[in-house]
């Protein structure tokens, strides 16, 4: 089993869609959880951190259920330049050694 | 947060050659970090560069075919050693924040090998 598993994707949705990914990690110890985007060609930009407590930052909104050892984002109202590979990241211990999962590609038409 | 220039951007090299992929750092970092993404594929972990010490390598990975130097705190390489084409691919170096925050990432390297 993959260490980190996302949505394989593709997701094609229309602009002001609601669109959700979800992310699942193995190991019970990690300990820091992240949303990454990669626009094609580039490097991969943190997108958000993830907390127990969920967090939203304007149209996106990222929670992390420890329980059942997954991660989620949401967006909301989807701009075309939300098209883009969705990363999700864990680290384990007490440093930045981080996991990725496979990625998501969301294509947003208009 | 922390400013990387990797280089080169991108090389096309022959088979059996080795390239050395520079990191530098706009300031000092405990930890780096050397990813591989292959065509369509996500980053894949090859080592974590400490200074002082010698790298640390992750499964499928040795320093034979990817030595890695780390001269200090804002500096590392990786080379690539006796390519062949499955080594195609782009590389990434990276440094954390601090604990438990979010990676950096310099531009990558893309590499094809003929």
């Amino acid at each position: 089993r993959k260490e980190v598993e996302q949505d394989p994707g593709p997701f094609n949705v229309p602009e002001g869609a609601t669109v959700a990914f979800n992310c699942t990690y193995s190991n019970s110890a990690s300990q820091s959880f992240f949303w990454y985007r990669q626009d094609c060609r580039k490097e991969p930009k943190l997108l958000m951190s993830v907390y127990s407590s969920g967090n939203e930052d304007g149209r996106f909104t990222a929670q992390l259920n420890r329980a059942s050892q997954y991660i989620s984002l949401l967006i909301r109202d989807s701009k075309l330049s939300d098209s883009a590979t969705y990363l999700c990241a864990v680290t384990l211990g007490g440093y930045n050694k981080l996991i990725f999962g496979a990625g998501t590609r969301l294509a947003v038409h208009p | 947060s922390a400013v990387i220039s990797q280089k080169p951007s991108r090389d096309i090299c022959q088979r059996g050659t080795s390239l050395t992929i520079q990191c530098q750092v706009d300031s000092q970092v405990t930890m780096m970090f050397w990813y591989r993404q292959q065509p369509g594929q996500s980053l894949t972990l090859i080592a974590t560069a400490n200074q002082g010490s010698e790298a640390t390598y992750e499964s499928g990975f040795v320093i034979d075919k990817f030595p890695i130097s780390r001269p200090n705190l804002t500096f590392s390489t990786l080379t690539v050693s006796n390519m062949s084409p499955e080594d195609s691919s782009i590389y990434l170096c990276s440094v954390d924040g601090g604990l438990n925050t979010e990676a950096f990432f310099g531009q990558g390297t893309r590499l094809t090998v003929v």
